[in-house]
C-alpha cells in the first residue's frame, strides 16, 4: 500500500513534442505529490509538486494533473527539449515532513 | 539560491570498514533524511531526523547505520561495517517543514569492494 507505480519506464519523444508520465498510487493518506527531475550524477531536483485539493497545477512547461478518484498522477512537458532529457520520479507521502515514497522513474530522451 | 551540499561525493571502501557521509542541509531547515539509491533503480528512504532525533527509519536502516548531527550545521550517516550491497548513491535531503518539501543533495556514490 505504498508502492507509486510509474510508467513508462523509459520514453523518447520529439523535439517540441509533449512528454507524458504516469503514477499511480494505493494509499489514500498521501496528500502531497512532487516530482523529481534527476540528472546523471546529480541530485534529484524537486521540479513542481501538487496537492490532492486542486486537479491541476501548470508551472511554464510543466503541469501535474491530479485525478483523486482514480488515485493517479501524471506530469506532462510540453514543448519538450533536448535539454529535459533526464530520469523523472514521481513521489508521494503524507503531511508532516514524512519520508516520500517514490516511483521507480522514467527515462526520459528528448530527439531532435 | 541555498542548497544542499554532500562530502565526499564519491567514497570506496573495503567491505568491513566503517564510513561517514557527510551532509550540510539548508541553513533554516529543520528537518533531514538519508536517501539511498541503488544503479539504476528507484530512490528509497532510509532515515529521517528532527529536533535531534531519528523521527522514522525503513527497513534497511539496521544497526549498522547511524545518524547524527555533530553541530549546528553537519548531518552525518555512518556505516559501521560496511557490505558489498552497501554499495549505492547516498542522498542526503533537507525540508523546512513547510509544505512537505525536500530538498535532495548531490549524493554521495559509496563503492564496496
Amino acid at each position: 500500500q505504498q508502492q507509486v507505480k510509474q510508467s513508462p519506464q523509459s520514453l523518447i519523444v520529439q523535439k517540441g513534442g509533449i512528454s507524458i508520465i504516469n503514477c499511480a498510487y494505493e494509499n489514500t493518506a498521501f496528500d502531497y505529490f512532487p516530482w523529481y527531475q534527476q540528472f546523471p550524477g546529480k541530485g534529484p531536483a524537486l521540479l513542481i509538486a501538487i496537492r490532492p485539493d486542486v486537479s491541476e497545477k501548470k508551472e511554464g512547461r510543466f503541469t501535474i494533473s491530479f485525478n483523486k478518484s482514480a488515485k493517479q498522477f501524471s506530469l506532462h512537458i510540453m514543448d519538450s527539449q533536448p535539454g529535459d532529457s533526464a530520469t523523472y520520479f514521481c513521489a508521494a507521502t503524507y503531511s508532516g515532513n514524512t519520508p516520500l515514497v517514490f516511483g521507480k522513474g522514467t527515462r526520459l530522451s528528448v530527439i531532435a | 539560491e541555498p542548497e544542499v551540499t554532500q562530502t565526499p561525493s564519491h567514497q570506496v571502501t573495503q567491505m568491513g570498514q566503517e564510513v561517514i557521509l557527510r551532509c550540510v542541509p539548508i541553513s533554516n531547515h529543520l528537518y533531514f533524511y538519508w536517501y539511498r539509491q541503488i544503479l539504476g533503480q528507484k530512490v528509497e528512504f532510509l532515515v529521517s531526523f528532527y529536533n535531534n532525533e531519528i523521527s522514522e527509519k525503513s527497513e534497511i536502516f539496521d544497526d549498522q547505520f547511524s545518524v547524527e548531527r555533530p553541530d549546528g550545521s553537519n548531518f552525518t550517516l555512518k556505516i559501521r561495517s560496511t557490505k558489498l550491497e552497501d554499495s549505492a548513491m547516498y542522498f542526503c535531503a533537507s525540508g523546512s517543514g513547510r509544505v512537505s518539501e525536500q530538498f535532495f543533495g548531490p549524493g554521495t556514490r559509496l563503492t564496496v569492494l
